[in-house]
């Protein structure tokens, strides 16, 4: 049982450059969510989605787009990289009904843009 | 909006309790986190509450809720070195998705020897 899988785990972009954040569960989990982690700024949410064909905006979605064709997938694509978007990248899951025990994390991507 | 508040850094000696201070705007709150991040690691959540709970405790974790004042702390009992850690506090609410939960900025655990 993988939980929340993101790949890759480091990655180094020049400006301008796009690139997909791949974020995979296994758990049949409903809700899934993206999270940039900035130094203390908490997380703060870019896109959530509570099933496969909804998507819809966070807290900061400027700058980068979702899609979610499936329940098991939700990559997060940055279409023209800039140096404000060198972050740590959180992928999340949850069940939307019943009990409801919070999110399970990926173990994040961490991006710098030169 | 929701907004969440923690202090950024507490430090404390190895065996002592640690307790944790978090604040919350939104009265319409249901579920209050605490998560644990490690270095280079995600979020692991250790513990929630209700938000018609005053106390939950597990182990060497003990959560209050004041839910008058709007306040959440976490204590670590007899703490250890592994605790370590950049702890967040975090709150969901009704409406919209439910789902979503709103973090605060994390407090650095440091477990002095």
């Amino acid at each position: 049982n993988a939980g929340v899988t993101q790949t890759p785990k480091f990655q180094v972009l020049k400006t301008g450059q796009s690139m997909t954040l791949q974020c995979a569960q296994d758990m049949n989990h409903e809700y899934m969510s993206w999270y940039r982690q900035d130094p203390g700024m908490g997380l703060r949410l870019i896109h959530y989605s509570v099933g496969a064909g909804i998507t819809d905006q966070g807290e900061v979605p400027n700058g980068y787009n979702v899609s979610r064709s499936t329940t098991e997938d939700f990559p997060l694509r940055l279409l023209s990289a800039a140096p404000s978007q060198t972050s740590v990248y959180f992928c999340a899951s949850s069940y939307l009904t019943g009990n409801y025990n919070g999110y399970t994390f990926g173990s994040g991507t961490r991006l710098t843009v030169v | 909006g929701e907004d969440v508040e923690q202090s950024l850094f507490l430090s404390v000696r190895e065996g002592d309790s640690s307790v944790i201070n978090c604040t919350y705007t939104d009265s319409s709150s249901t579920y209050l986190y605490w998560y644990k991040q490690e270095p280079g690691a995600g979020l692991q959540l250790l513990t929630y509450i209700f938000s018609n709970m005053d106390m939950k405790q597990d182990q060497r974790l003990t959560v209050l809720l004041n839910k008058k004042d709007k306040h959440l702390s976490l204590r670590i009992a007899d703490t250890q070195t592994g605790d370590s850690a950049i702890y967040f506090c975090a709150e969901s609410a009704i409406g919209g998705s439910a789902r979503q939960l709103t973090f605060g900025s994390g407090t650095q655990l440091t477990v002095l020897p």
